[in-house]
């Protein structure tokens, strides 16, 4: 079964609306998820690492007020698209460290602004 | 810093045919390497990894093979499917918890 969950996985929304997206760690706890931005036909971006009872890391580039992270609990990550803009559709996607050097990503959510 | 290039597709091949695909990287210690593969309208699912050098990944019949000399990773399938047919991303990872960087992706489509 799933390891890690998105919600939603499509969402569609007017420009200068926020969107959040929630990423859950379905079979164990994660102090630390990663956020990933993946463009059409172009690969995963990291856009900031999100870390349990601390402020999230992000990535050189990436603005961390138009895309705030909020690492609630042990497993649950959530990404906040503010004052959304059609350059910010895209496909989002989590992932949750497992064991040894892998991890298990979620299945995604892509966003449409209009 | 770390990177990992991959080769462009997109790749279209006959069923039956044999699969290449280059995967080379950079890093400033001892990754560990993945490749990915995301289906249409689905998430990222592991393949294979390697730990190690030397270390041989495989699965569902494809194949890669960790060398350190060349920095490589190069996926092979010796015979492919119409069910292959996804984007293939190359990735590392250096130690657990860590962020992935990744390849820009390799489409491949399988016609029959």
């Amino acid at each position: 079964g799933a390891v890690v969950s998105q919600h939603p996985s499509r969402v569609i929304c007017k420009s200068g609306t926020s969107v959040k997206i929630e990423c859950r760690s379905l079979d164990f706890q994660a102090t630390t998820m990663f956020w990933y931005r993946q463009f059409p036909k172009k690969s995963l971006m990291l856009m900031a690492t999100s870390n349990e009872g601390s402020k999230a890391t992000y990535e050189q580039g990436v603005e961390k007020d138009k895309f705030l992270i909020n690492h609630a609990s042990l497993t649950l990550s959530t990404l906040t698209v503010t004052s959304a803009h059609p350059e910010d559709s895209s496909f989002y996607i989590c992932s949750v460290p497992g064991q040894g050097a892998g991890q298990y990503f979620g299945p995604g959510t892509r966003l449409l602004v209009l | 810093g770390n990177s990992v290039t991959q080769m462009e597709g997109p790749v279209t091949l006959s069923e039956e045919a044999f699969l290449t695909i280059n995967c080379t990287y950079t890093a400033t210690g001892y990754p560990s390497l993945f490749w990915y593969v995301q289906y249409p309208g689905e998430g990222l699912q592991l393949l294979l990894k390697a730990t190690k050098a030397d270390d041989k990944g495989s699965n569902k019949g494809f194949e890669a093979t960790y060398r350190k000399e060349t920095t490589s990773f190069h996926l092979e399938k010796g015979s492919v499917q119409v069910s292959d047919s996804a984007v293939y991303f190359c990735a590392l990872s250096e130690g657990t918890g860590n962020q992935f960087y990744f390849g820009t992706g390799t489409s491949l489509t399988v016609i029959p």
